[in-house]
């Protein structure tokens, strides 16, 4: 199975500013996904970003709020932008390879105060 | 679409009892049906999946999840709870997105909570 780098682990930001995480996967894949998971709750599909082309944004979310970028088959990054405390969540990122299934990044916990 | 619906979000057990975790779906096609753990401030670790074939499926650290098609489960099972097992347990289903690729539909997820 693949193996996911994400980072940063976790960060206290201040309301208004932005952060960026960043994927990076030991196998090259077509699709990568961002998740976030709410104190409390499942995960929710924030985005499937295919490398060469737009993120895919799920209801709910936009790219306005949440840029990714994807430039080539390894490598990903969303940014949370102006950030609000309703933000506050654990962000991860996701590859599927064949056989493999699902495998997830170990998250990005943040604070926004 | 898809859903999942896991019963109950917290459930308690002895260690060495039995533990069972509830999963049922919903699909409008033949699923392909996850059990994920959640260990405190980690990421999700895949603990098996069904995509076809045999119903009964072994995955890590001695669980095992049955699929039932007539009710539309996934039941997760493990014959001796240990300590180490304390967690959160998510099940998912594999659904077409908005941006119609196959990803994840998780269910709301179960804490297990095991005591000495």
């Amino acid at each position: 199975s693949a193996v996911i780098s994400q980072k940063p682990s976790r960060d206290i930001c201040q309301r208004g500013t932005s952060l960026t995480i960043q994927c990076q996967v030991d196998s090259q894949v077509t699709m990568m996904f961002w998740y976030r998971q709410q104190p409390g709750q499942s995960l929710t599909l924030i985005a499937t970003a295919n490398q060469g082309s737009e993120a895919t944004y799920e209801s709910g979310f936009v790219i306005d709020k949440f840029p990714i970028s994807r430039p080539n088959l390894t490598f990903s990054t969303l940014t949370v932008s102006n950030m609000s405390p309703e933000d506050s969540s654990i962000y991860l990122c996701s590859v599927e390879l064949q056989g493999s299934g699902y495998t997830f990044g170990s998250g990005t916990r943040l604070t926004v105060v | 679409a898809q859903s999942v619906t896991q019963l109950g979000s917290h459930v308690s057990v002895s260690e060495g009892a039995l533990v069972l975790l509830r999963c049922n779906y919903s699909s409008s096609v033949p699923p392909y049906l996850f059990w994920y753990v959640q260990y405190p401030n980690q990421g999700l670790q895949l603990l098996l999946k069904y995509t076809t074939g045999a119903t009964l499926v072994k995955g890590i650290n001695g669980f095992e999840a049955e699929f039932k098609k007539s009710e539309t489960s996934f039941h997760l099972t493990k014959p001796s709870a240990h300590m180490s097992d304390a967690a959160e347990y998510f099940c998912a289903v594999s659904a077409s997105s908005f941006s119609g690729y196959s990803t994840l539909t998780f269910g709301k997820g179960t804490m297990l909570l095991v005591s000495p």
